[in-house]
Parts: C-alpha cells; structure tokens; sequence
C-alpha cells in the first residue's frame, strides 16, 4: 500500500491550460515536499509545506497543505512546455524520519 | 557550489555480481540519503547516514548496504545482483535529516542495468 497517493498518475494537456494535483494519504505528516523531476536528472525541490493550511506560491504553481496535513495538492496556472516533467510529493511522518515519496505524476505541456 | 555528484552514472552488471555506488554530497552536507526509483514503485527510500552513521532504513533486504566516511561522502553496495535490482540509484544531500524539513538535493543518479 502507497503510503502518499498521487493522482492523476499522467497529464497530457495544452500549452495555457490549468491543472490541479493531488497527494492524499490516511497519515498525518509534519511537513510535505514537492519536487519536479526532468528527464536524466534528479529530482529537485519546489517547496515545502509544514503548516496545516497553509499555502504557498511560486510564480504560476500554488501549493496548499490541508489542514489536517494528510494531504497537498498543486496547482498550476496557465501551463507552459517548460512545466513538462515528473511532479513528486514527499513527506515525513515526524523530523528524523525518513522521507515517504509519492509515486509521482507525469505532466506532459504541449504547445 | 558543486552540486551532488554520483558515479558511476550509468553501469551494466550481470546476475550475481555486486556493485558499489559512490555519492558526493554538497559541501557542509552531512546527511546522505539512498534512493531507488522505477517505473512500477517509484523512489523508493534505501537509508540515511548522518555523521557516519545509519540514521533510517528502508524496507530493502540485506543485500543493500551502505555507509558514509569522515568526509561526508558515501557509498551504497549491493551484492549479489538481482534483475529486479535494475534502477536508477539516487543520492540526496541535505543538512539535516531528511525528515526534518530540510531541503534535499539530488544527484543526477546512477543508472544500474543488471542483464
């Protein structure tokens, strides 16, 4: 059982359009990562969450924690081919635990 | 500053042979985590080292090992290789442990095949 559900699983859309992600889980985290992962690289951080809540944005990609920090969704406005990749949540149970990853969405932003 | 290394970065092994992967975190880093990632499971958690020493562990049998030197930086073996065990191998650095909320940053991984 996939401890962080990451839906949808692949995204196929057009250049301008918006689309919404989700990481959903029946635990409780202390703090929810995302990362984006191009190909032949690895993944690299976008934010990190820690609040019930809270939400954070960096230029066109919103992320919200829910407020009762089982689950995060990201959003992004007006896609563009430069947002294709593969988009991870990550969260920790409690600090010194290790990380828990989300099996990951594929976006795929045509123009 | 250099970001994580990893080498080799890609590798071609057969059944039964072992292999050692090798990690350089970013400098002042002294936390290193090892990943799995496939297309089925996903990045799958391996182990942490912090301060040389094995900090967490994933569900992964005895078959993988690893360990951290003095300097920080660490290597992950795996012995007697598996064709499941074809993956792409990731090293994160961070400062502190990686469930602490600090930002971790990633090699570009070291492709295994195992034929």
């Amino acid at each position: 059982t996939q401890l962080l559900e990451q839906s949808p699983q692949f995204l196929s859309i057009q250049e301008g359009e918006n689309l919404t992600v989700y990481c959903n889980s029946s635990s409780v985290f202390s703090s929810l990562q995302w990362y984006r992962q191009e190909p032949g690289e690895g993944p690299v951080l976008l934010v990190t969450v820690v609040t019930g809540g809270e939400v954070k944005k960096l230029k066109r990609l919103t992320f919200q924690f829910g407020d009762a920090r089982k689950d995060s969704s990201l959003h992004i406005t007006a896609a563009q081919p430069g947002d294709t990749g593969l988009y991870l949540c990550a969260g920790a149970r409690q600090a010194g635990t290790a990380l828990i990853f989300g099996k990951g969405t594929t976006l795929s932003v045509s123009s | 500053k250099a970001g994580v290394t990893q080498t080799p970065r890609y590798l071609i092994k057969t059944r039964g042979q072992q292999v050692t992967l090798s990690c350089s975190p970013i400098s002042g880093h002294r936390s290193v985590s090892w990943y799995q990632q496939t297309p089925g499971q996903g990045l799958q958690f391996l182990f942490e080292y912090f301060s040389e020493t094995q900090r967490n562990k994933g569900n992964f049998p005895g078959r993988f090992s690893g360990r951290q030197f003095s300097n920080s930086r660490s290597e992950m073996n795996v012995s007697t290789l598996e064709l499941g065990d074809s993956a792409l191998y990731l090293c994160a650095s961070s400062l502190g442990l990686g469930g602490g909320g600090y930002e971790q940053y990633f090699g570009p991984g070291t492709r295994l095949t195992v034929t």
